[in-house]
């Protein structure tokens, strides 16, 4: 039973750079978040999507967008990198209020 | 911006050894999760208690929930090396998010 897929485990990207990274939720969850977490803290959330469209978005500019596929598949774009925006990126999916499961995630460094 | 505080941040313990951790939050919550995750990797999902729950156990884990301190606490028993990791409560305020707290660093000595 394949979990959440993170594609890629890893990224370097420079400053002003556009970014996407992709998610595949688990079998059976339709729900798709997407949470930052910086080094040594814990994770924040960025937004999430349910049946294509985004729910709830978290304290993130408007540089951060996703999208969710019909297979319930997700992405999430950067634009415009920081250095800031380095950190490790979560993808977790789920059914309804509970039953979340993470993914690896994605650590995106921006030179 | 974080909702939840936890306490400690770093805890060393011998093999053996009881690690407890605890976890404050500031809303109305629905549930309660904790997470190990190891070496900045994905979170894996330890326990939920939910907000009408006031003790729960799972293998050598046991969570408790104060509704009314807004506070929960992390039993590990017995620890063994392989839960060296860092751990973390979050907060479920509804069918949305998950609020998380900055983590307990445990480390467990042979």
């Amino acid at each position: 039973d394949a979990g959440v897929t993170q594609s890629p485990t890893h990224l370097i990207k420079t400053r002003g750079q556009q970014v996407t990274l992709r998610c595949s939720p688990k079998s059976g969850h339709d729900t798709v978040s997407w949470y930052q977490q910086a080094l040594g803290q814990g994770p924040q959330f960025i937004f999430q999507y349910y049946e294509e469209e985004e729910r709830q978005r978290g304290n993130f500019p408007d540089r951060f967008s996703g999208h969710q596929f019909p297979n319930y598949s997700s992405e999430l774009n950067v634009n415009a990198l920081l250095l800031g925006d380095s950190a490790l990126y979560l993808c977790a999916s789920s059914t309804r209020i509970y039953g979340y499961t993470f993914g690896s995630g994605t650590r995106l460094t921006v030179v | 911006s974080q909702q939840g505080e936890e306490d400690p941040q770093a805890l060393s313990i011998q093999e053996g050894e009881n690690a407890t951790m605890n976890c404050s939050y500031k809303t109305s919550i629905n549930n309660l999760q904790w997470y190990r995750q190891n070496s900045g990797r994905g979170l894996v999902h330890l326990i939920l208690i939910r907000s009408n729950e006031r003790e729960k156990h799972s293998g050598r884990l046991r969570v408790t929930l104060d509704t009314s301190k807004k506070s929960s606490s992390l039993l590990i028993t017995a620890s063994r090396a392989a839960d060296t990791a860092s751990y973390f409560c979050a907060a479920n305020q509804g069918a949305q998010k998950l609020v998380f707290g900055q983590g307990t660093r445990l480390t467990i000595n042979p």
